[in-house]
Order: structure tokens, then C-alpha cells, then sequence
């Protein structure tokens, strides 16, 4: 692979189910992202990490917890899934947390029923 | 106020028309600006960056003012391709968390 992928493509959950989203990038990025995109709200962010090891809050992380064991992956697992988890899902990364240019997969969309 | 707020869309223009998207943000201890486009049902994109007063890119021009804490984005000589949404991005402030705040973007729907 090149660049920055995203699993499942589109989800339908059950509420209080548990899924993970996966992402995975191969260009050993340092920093990586999750977002999640809503009609009206633009893109929010909800954890990130810096590096493998660590991750901190972003703006919308209640609901949510991340860890990040290696430099390629970084899933959002839901552990118990809400409808107001209904949204479309983006994972990022960049090579610093310095620089702007994120790198961002396809997205997956989530539908919580 | 906001962190970063843009134009309401959408705009509708016609092919070779120029258009320009305004953005304000709220922090000033920005140093770095970015514009991304992100295509309908798509993963958002990098346009351009913003570091100094501004950045040309072919049609494309990218002005700051700091003073007013405002971004502009011209596009010149619109095509067809260029309908997208374009997303006003700055760095979030400290107590944000993360690293980029996102506009809620402006849409932009080219007609022949």
C-alpha cells in the first residue's frame, strides 16, 4: 500500500455494539489523527498521537479511546457504539506535528442504529 | 467567537469566472494557514499553505492578513474541476488540544 488506508469502508452498527475502525499508513509518519466529519459541524478532531506511545484529546474525544502501539496503526475502537457516533470517520497522518499538511485516509462511514 | 469561520456557500459560477472565499480565525498567535479541498464524499486534500503574506499556485492565490486575522482564497479562470469544497484550516489553540482546527468549509459548484 501507499499512503494512508482506512477499514471498514461503510458500517452499519447495531447501538451498543463494539467495533474498530483500523488505519493504517506506510509512510512512517510520526504523527496521526482521528476526525470525525458532520453536516453543519465541519471536521472535528477527536484524539491524536504524536508519536507511537502516546495520545492526547483533541476537540470531540468524550465517548471515545485510542492507543497507538506502532507507527503504522492507529484504530479508534468503540467499545459499546451510540447513535450520536453516527458520522463519517477520518484517520490522518503527517510526518511532523509541526507542519500543516495532513495526509488523510478515505474515510469510513459509520451509520449507529 | 469561533476559531475559524468562512463564507457560507455555496457559490455557483460560471467556467472562467474568478471567485474568492473569505476565512477568519480567532487565534493570532498563528503562524501557519492552510486551505485543503475536499471533494464530495471524499478524504480532504491540501491545496495550499500559508506562512508569510501569501502563496500563488497557478490560478490559485492564497492572501493573509494578520492584522485582521482574515485568509482569502482566489481562484481564477473557475473550471468544471474546481468544484469542491474548500476548508479554511489554522492550528488550534493550546487548550484545543490537537494540532489543526477545520472551517466547516465553503462549497463551490462550477457550471458551464
Amino acid at each position: 500500500i501507499a499512503g494512508i488506508t482506512q477499514a471498514p469502508t461503510s458500517q452499519i452498527l447495531a447501538a451498543g455494539r463494539r467495533m474498530t475502525l483500523r488505519c493504517t499508513q506506510d509512510m512512517r509518519h510520526n504523527a496521526m489523527y482521528w476526525y470525525r466529519q458532520d453536516l453543519g459541524l465541519g471536521l472535528r478532531l477527536i484524539h491524536y498521537s504524536n508519536t507511537a506511545g502516546t495520545t492526547g484529546k483533541g476537540e470531540v474525544p468524550d465517548g471515545y479511546s485510542v492507543s497507538r502501539a506502532n507507527t503504522d496503526d492507529f484504530p479508534l475502537p468503540l467499545a459499546s457504539a451510540v447513535p450520536s457516533q453516527t458520522s463519517v470517520y477520518f484517520c490522518a497522518s503527517s510526518d511532523s506535528d509541526e507542519t500543516g499538511e495532513q495526509f488523510f485516509g478515505p474515510g469510513t462511514r459509520l451509520t449507529v442504529l | 467567537r469561533k476559531e475559524v469561520e468562512q463564507d457560507p456557500g455555496p457559490f455557483n459560477v460560471p467556467e472562467g469566472a474568478t471567485v474568492a472565499f473569505n476565512c477568519t480565525y480567532s487565534n493570532s498567535a498563528s503562524q501557519s494557514f492552510f486551505w485543503y479541498r475536499q471533494d464530495c464524499r471524499k478524504e480532504p486534500k491540501l491545496l495550499m499553505s500559508v506562512y508569510s503574506s501569501g502563496n500563488e499556485d497557478g490560478r490559485f492565490t492564497a492572501q493573509l492578513n494578520r492584522a485582521s486575522q482574515y485568509i482569502s482564497l482566489l481562484i481564477r479562470d473557475s473550471k468544471l474541476s474546481d468544484s469542491a469544497t474548500y476548508l479554511c484550516v489554522v492550528p488550534a489553540s493550546y487548550n484545543q488540544g490537537g494540532k489543526l482546527i477545520f472551517g466547516q468549509g465553503t462549497e463551490l459548484s462550477v457550471k458551464p
